[in-house]
């Protein structure tokens, strides 16, 4: 069974700090997604990282993709509080959006 | 129009209700899929529909029953559930020409049996 471990699980911080969320697997994908849910709402997608050892940058997001497509990181500079929610990353495999598999996110609290 | 429409984003219901969950994604998308979100747990994929036609089945109880008529739309039929059913359950659509994989969610139905 393909798992998806993401670390912390709960952060909070203050407005300005800098983090790093890390999302790891024993698993290849062939492709890893960023999503950012806030409450409420169902998860809006941030990113997909599609190459080993690709960087994406989203503002003050960056966002990594491990260099044998097992494990991917998201690191805020300057977090905002904004920036408050649960982050999920997801792992898909072969066959697209069929063989996704998400962490159980890391949540997110910034406070001013 | 927002991209994946959910109705209702809110139910509470007995043990012995039946009750249904609606999608609706004005994407153009060729797939849809039910996931379920409980607390602190993975979103748990339930159904996934290709082309209007089920192609993935994770284990659900039967007490689930899924309906896609067209490519547009998605129900999620609920009958006898228990307790431990409540949950946030979401919807999504995907282009499955598209490799990535990208899903597409709407803002989900949150649970609740009594």
């Amino acid at each position: 069974t393909q798992l998806l471990e993401q670390s912390p699980q709960f952060l909070s911080i203050q407005e300005g700090e800098n983090l790093t969320v890390y999302c790891n697997s024993s698993s290849v994908f062939s492709s890893l997604q960023w999503y950012r849910q806030e409450p409420g709402e169902g998860p809006v997608l941030l990113v997909t990282v599609v190459t080993g050892g690709e960087v994406k940058k989203l503002k003050r997001l960056t966002f990594q993709f491990g260099d044998a497509r097992k494990d991917s990181s998201l690191h805020i500079t300057a977090a905002q509080p904004g920036d408050t929610g649960l982050y999920l990353c997801a792992g898909v495999g072969r066959g697209g959006g069929f063989k996704t598999i998400f962490g159980a996110g890391t949540r997110l609290f910034v406070k001013a | 129009e927002t991209g994946v429409t959910q109705t209702p984003r809110h139910l509470v219901m007995g043990m012995t209700n039946k009750k249904s969950l609606k999608c609706e994604q004005h994407l153009g998308h060729n797939a849809m899929y039910w996931y379920k979100q409980s607390a602190k747990k993975p979103l748990e994929l339930m159904f996934v529909y290709s082309l209007e036609e089920r192609v993935e089945n994770n284990s659900v109880p039967s007490r689930f029953s899924p309906e896609c008529p067209n490519s547009s739309h998605l129900f999620l039929h609920l009958h006898t559930l228990q307790p431990e059913d409540s949950a946030l359950y979401l919807c999504a659509s995907s282009q499955e020409s598209v490799n990535t994989g990208e899903l597409f969610f709407g803002e989900g139905s949150r649970l609740t049996v009594l």
